[in-house]
């Protein structure tokens, strides 16, 4: 199965709210409500940031938020800060056995 | 504190076997499932494979079934992810995640290790 597709990068910016998209099909992103977004400062780990499309682990900020409509999942950060710049990539279930994630949207605070 | 410790760097060779591993500690490592995800260099991440401790039940993404053995020793709290024969491609970086529980398999993962760089060069 293709990845998720992501827009290769996106701005915003500082205080300024930005969302990046994921687009999936009706097997993935629009068959269940299992999508998550990660971020990944350079060299450093990936970080659960919301899962389910729009809960927050404890300790994120309330600053970013997730949805969805259809195929597409939306991740949206509010109030940019400088810290928030990193890539983000989305997940989603995908059927048993299977989890997807997307090829990464590159944010660019300004 | 939920941690999971990767393994340090390695440089191989085409055809030479690597395992590498992933303890985890402040929680019970036996009850969540552990997957192991691979970040080539420059590009996204690609789910490998999944295991839960206390049984070895593991499952495998078809991209990579045949390709690596996923292992673990609930006794030492650790996950290990083997290659027999490794190839230039198999170049990447290679983390560890937990997979939070009570909610269906395959849905996230919460807990992530530090990442274990492999490097396969003649």
């Amino acid at each position: 199965q293709s990845a998720l597709t992501q827009p290769p990068s996106a701005s915003g910016s500082l205080g300024q709210s930005v969302t990046i998209s994921c687009t999936g099909t009706n097997s993935d992103v629009g068959g269940y409500n299992y999508v998550s977004w990660y971020q990944q400062h350079p060299g450093k780990a990936p970080k659960l940031m919301i899962y389910e499309v729009s809960k927050r682990p404890s300790g994120v900020p309330d600053r970013f938020s997730g949805s969805k409509s259809g195929n597409t999942a939306s991740l949206t950060v509010s109030g940019l800060q400088a810290e928030d710049e990193a890539d983000y990539y989305c997940g989603s279930y995908a059927g048993s056995n299977n989890l997807l994630f997307g090829g990464g949207t590159k944010l660019t605070v300004l | 504190e939920v941690q999971l410790v990767q393994s340090g760097t390695e440089v191989k060779k085409p055809g030479e076997s690597l395992k590498i591993s992933c303890k985890g500690s402040g929680y019970i490592f036996a009850n969540y499932w552990i997957g192991w995800v691979r970040q080539m260099p420059g590009k996204g991440l690609e789910w490998m494979g999944i295991i839960y401790p206390a049984d070895s039940d593991t499952r495998y993404s078809p991209s990579f079934q045949g390709q690596v053995t996923i292992s673990a020793d609930k006794s030492i709290s650790t996950a290990y992810l083997h290659w027999s024969s490794l190839e230039a491609s198999d170049t990447a970086m290679y983390y560890c995640a937990r997979h939070p529980p009570d909610t269906t398999l395959l849905t996230s993962f919460d807990y992530w290790g530090q990442g274990t760089l492999v490097t396969v060069s003649s």
